[in-house]
């Protein structure tokens, strides 16, 4: 059964704090992304990789940051978390096209982060 | 500028009847489309594709259209069970070397019994 993990379900942290949320992935996936959910404004993207070591901006990159150092893990960081950065937070893995051709990108369960 | 569109952000259906979900998108170079289902506090679960040589693929109760040149996608469910109350949204990956996964910004399916 293929899987992408989140390291926590639920977190709570205070403003200023370094955050960091991990992500981990089974499937031997080139890209891995980073998105937040928030009520009416669907899935954004905040950081995006597509190899090791190798990342891109999303939509949203402000006050984020990422490390991919293994193929399998991609980790978010908030350099200081603030209020406004409260949501729900998913991780995705996904194929290369190129190499595996037209598939679906599996997440994980999420991660509801609450700063406080 | 937001390359894909989910205009309708709820819609409520009786069960037994059809539901249907459109999605607009601006990005010629789209060529492949999915849609996702997504339950309160989980995370999205994979439902169906097209690919654009395509215009409809059919998955038991599921089905997608594609009309390429109105832009336009929309999943069809019939018939509508209680199970399917949630969360749906329609994605496209970028180009091979950019697969950025773009989503809409969702439509939340009610089922009424």
């Amino acid at each position: 059964d293929v899987k992408v993990t989140q390291s926590s379900r639920y977190l709570v942290k205070r403003t200023g704090e370094k955050v960091f949320l991990e992500c981990v992935q089974d499937m031997d996936h080139e890209n891995m992304f980073w998105y937040r959910q928030d009520p009416g404004l669907g899935l954004r993207l905040i950081y995006f990789s597509y190899d090791v070591k190798m990342k891109e901006k999303g939509d949203i990159p402000e006050g984020y940051s990422v490390s991919r150092e293994k193929k399998e893990r991609f980790s978010l960081i908030l350099e200081s978390a603030s209020t406004n950065q409260t949501s729900m937070y998913l991780c995705a893995s996904s194929p290369n096209r190129a190499i595996k051709g037209n598939t679906e990108a599996f997440f994980g369960q999420g991660t509801r982060l609450t700063v406080v | 500028d937001q390359q894909v569109k989910q205009n309708s952000p709820s819609l409520s259906v009786q069960e037994g009847r059809i539901s249907i979900l459109n999605c607009d998108y601006t990005n010629s170079m789209f060529d492949y489309f999915l849609w996702y289902k997504k339950y309160p506090a989980e995370g999205p679960t994979f439902l169906i594709s097209i690919s654009s040589i395509k215009d409809k693929n059919e998955d038991g109760r599921f089905t997608v259209f594609l009309n390429k040149s109105a832009k336009h996608l929309s999943l069809h469910i019939v018939p509508s069970q209680p199970g399917d109350s949630a969360v749906y949204f329609c994605a496209a990956p970028g180009d091979f070397g950019n697969e950025k996964l773009t989503f809409g910004t969702g439509t939340r399916l009610t089922i009424i019994p």
